[in-house]
């Protein structure tokens, strides 16, 4: 069963365009939520990570979008640009444990 | 060298050799994992090791055994693995297991195929 769902698989945005990836989860004791972004040939790094307590939480381009009564929450990528361009992961982990849950992963291609 | 490195990058196996997969972190952390990442699935998290102690396992076939020396360095050891074992195994490593809300610092990965 999977824990976090992720939407969509694929994106195409173009430069300076907003792209916005989607996740949702069901576990009520997820309390932690971190967005990793993978480069071909490399390993998934942080990019940026929210708490349940905040609705909304922002560093530089990107934005965390958090809602906790629907259980979802989204990344905004404002400005995109063609080095944006990655495998954006989001995961969650409960309370007290490092044990992440990724989502399938979305592909997104920034184009000039 | 810093980070998280793991060797080696890329492996080609049979079904009945046993080769092993490295992992080094250079962070001074105390909690290591493993991952599966397996195209269009999610990142599957093999074994979780905290202070050279396995904490987690989650249910993973005993063809894969991992082991963790110190807290600098974790292997995973492969013997007579199937087809459907060929995945990216990711390495990760995080300031301590159980307190939540940690970053993780993940290696580059080993590509693995089994024929």
């Amino acid at each position: 069963q999977q824990q976090v769902k992720q939407s969509p698989q694929s994106l195409i945005v173009q430069k300076g365009g907003i792209s916005i990836i989607n996740c949702a989860y069901e576990n009520t004791a997820f309390d932690y939520f971190p967005w990793y972004q993978q480069f071909p040939g490399k390993g998934p790094a942080l990019l940026i990570a929210i708490r349940p307590d905040v609705s909304e939480k922002k560093e530089g381009r990107f934005t965390i979008s958090f809602n906790k009564s629907a259980k979802q929450f989204s990344l905004h990528i404002m400005d995109s640009q063609p080095g944006d361009s990655a495998t954006y992961f989001c995961a969650a982990s409960p309370t007290g444990a490092n044990n992440l849950f990724f989502g399938t992963g979305t592909r997104l291609t920034v184009i000039p | 060298e810093t980070g998280v490195t793991q060797t080696p990058r890329h492996l080609v196996m049979g079904m009945t050799n046993k080769k092993s997969l490295k992992c080094e972190q250079h962070l001074g952390h105390n909690a290591m994992y493993w991952y599966k990442q397996s195209a269009k699935k999610p990142l599957e998290l093999m074994f979780v090791y905290s202070l050279e102690e396995r904490v987690e396992n989650n249910s993973v076939p005993s063809r894969f055994s991992p082991e963790c020396p110190n807290s600098s360095h974790l292997f995973l050891h492969l013997h007579t693995l199937q087809p459907e074992d060929s995945a990216l195994y990711l390495c990760a490593s995080s300031h301590s297991a159980g307190t939540g809300g940690e970053t993780q610092y993940f290696g580059p990965g080993t590509r693995l195929l089994v024929l």
